[in-house]
């Protein structure tokens, strides 16, 4: 069965200052997409990034990166130059690529980003 | 106009009694999906559709029905409430912009089972 881990629960960053966000995964199917979203205290579910099961770079976009390393499994978040507004809660997320497309998330991992 | 409107925002409901949750977008997507979201539990998949009167379950179907007789519109129906189903349910599309997006998400109604 699909699943993803988020171990940390919540984390602490200095603004300006680059973060992990750490996630781990598990799938015996070959094809499939890993995500991040971010979830901000008003609610709404925002996608960040897409990585691809047989994308050989790492994705980035903007100041997010996604440390994709298949043989252990995860998928890393890192946020660069951490500013105030990337205080959230942020979930890692994996997307089948068969049927119905369907996708699971990992608990989540709050970020506070400090002053 | 949101590509995705949830409604009700928000709902009090009586245990016992059934209650519908609508999901309507106008991005001309494919796939629809139902999630909760509780704390600890990241968001939970309920129920998706993948067409039109095409639908399956997801990993917390039990006391849940869906239906979906138009592409716009995706309705979620608690059966007979309870207070464990008090959640914040999202609804989400997906299929519309290529495989390498994410679902688009509406805002979520946050259900009070009392």
């Amino acid at each position: 069965a699909q699943k993803i881990t988020q171990t940390q629960p919540g984390m602490f960053v200095q603004e300006k200052e680059a973060v992990t966000l750490d996630c781990t995964y598990d799938t015996s199917d070959p094809s499939y997409g890993l995500f991040w979203y971010k979830q901000p205290s008003s609610g709404e579910m925002i996608f960040l990034i897409y990585q691809g099961s047989y994308d050989q770079q790492n994705a980035t976009e903007g100041r997010y990166s996604l440390n994709f390393q298949k043989a252990r499994k995860s998928a890393n978040l890192v946020i660069s130059a951490s500013q105030l507004g990337d205080s959230a809660m942020y979930f890692c997320a994996m997307r089948e690529n068969t049927g119905g497309f369907k996708t699971i998330f990992g608990a989540g991992t709050r970020l506070f980003v400090k002053a | 106009d949101a590509g995705i409107t949830q409604s009700p925002r928000h709902k009090v409901t009586e245990t016992g009694t059934p209650v519908t949750l609508r999901c309507h977008q106008t991005e001309n997507h494919r796939y629809m999906y139902w999630y909760r979201q509780d704390p600890g539990h990241g968001l939970r998949l309920i129920h998706y559709s993948y067409g039109v009167k095409d639908t399956d379950k997801g990993e917390v179907s039990d006391g849940y029905s869906v239906s979906r007789s138009k592409t716009e519109d995706f309705l979620l129906t608690l059966e007979s409430a309870t207070s464990s189903q008090t959640s914040v349910y999202f609804c989400a599309t997906g299929g519309g912009q290529g495989i390498n997006y994410g679902y688009t998400f509406g805002s979520g109604t946050r259900l009070t089972v009392v």
